[in-house]
């Protein structure tokens, strides 16, 4: 089936530590996306893709860093001098140029602090 | 800068009832709305798509109007059920990105 994945479902993150998180998409779509979520609140973006080899920062971009080397995946990693890593992490995918495709997302990461 | 914001916040009703849920946003300038059902700690799922240019979309017992000039959506469930029970969020498209609301809570029970 073709979909978003998403792993790992939990991770958790020591002081000082950088974690990256994996996101592989099999819809063939150009355009992608990682979103933090907080309790309560809706979903920020982080940063995004629309193209292989380019990716844009979102409103959120400070303390993370992305690659988009193939069209199929787009790691997130946290690094350590985001403060306040802790949230639930999504990742989203949808045609490019086509603004009648929804988005699709995957089921998240939790990420916790140790 | 787009805001989207939903009320209420939270919602608790019997089976069977109509519900509508309301979103609202500050800039007219968009390519689209949709609608999204998000489980607890689950991902999102798409529920409805509303082209800037149309009025509304219907899929099974959901229908979903958007009012473009007055910055506004909302998402009708007709003869809710339990299994209903989720969060509801709505997004608008801009040129590249979509920007969330904070979701209303909805909780139906038997």
């Amino acid at each position: 089936d073709g979909g978003i994945t998403q792993s790992p479902k939990y991770l958790f993150r020591k002081e000082g530590q950088n974690v990256t998180l994996s996101c592989e998409q099999n819809l063939n779509h150009d355009a992608m996306y990682w979103y933090r979520q907080d309790p309560g609140q809706g979903l920020r973006l982080i940063y995004y893709s629309q193209i292989v080899n380019d990716f844009q920062k979102g409103d959120i971009a400070e303390g993370y860093s992305v690659s988009r080397e193939k069209k199929e995946s787009f790691p997130l990693t946290v690094t350590s001098a985001q403060k306040n890593p802790t949230a639930f992490y999504l990742c989203a995918s949808s045609m490019q140029g086509h603004t009648n495709q929804p988005q699709h997302f995957g089921d998240g990461t939790r990420l916790s602090i140790l | 800068k787009q805001e989207v914001t939903q009320i209420p916040a939270a919602l608790s009703v019997p089976e069977g009832e109509n519900l509508v849920l309301n979103c609202s946003f500050t800039d007219s300038a968009i390519y689209n709305l949709q609608w999204f059902r998000q489980d607890p700690g689950k991902g999102l799922t798409s529920l409805l798509l509303i082209q800037s240019s149309q009025r509304e979309q219907t899929s099974g017992r959901l229908n979903a109007s958007l009012d473009k000039s007055s910055g506004r959506s909302t998402l009708y469930i007709a003869a809710s059920q339990p299994g209903d029970s989720a969060t509801y969020l709505c997004a608008v498209r801009d040129a590249d990105k979509l920007i969330f609301g904070t979701g209303t809570r909805l909780q139906v029970f038997p």
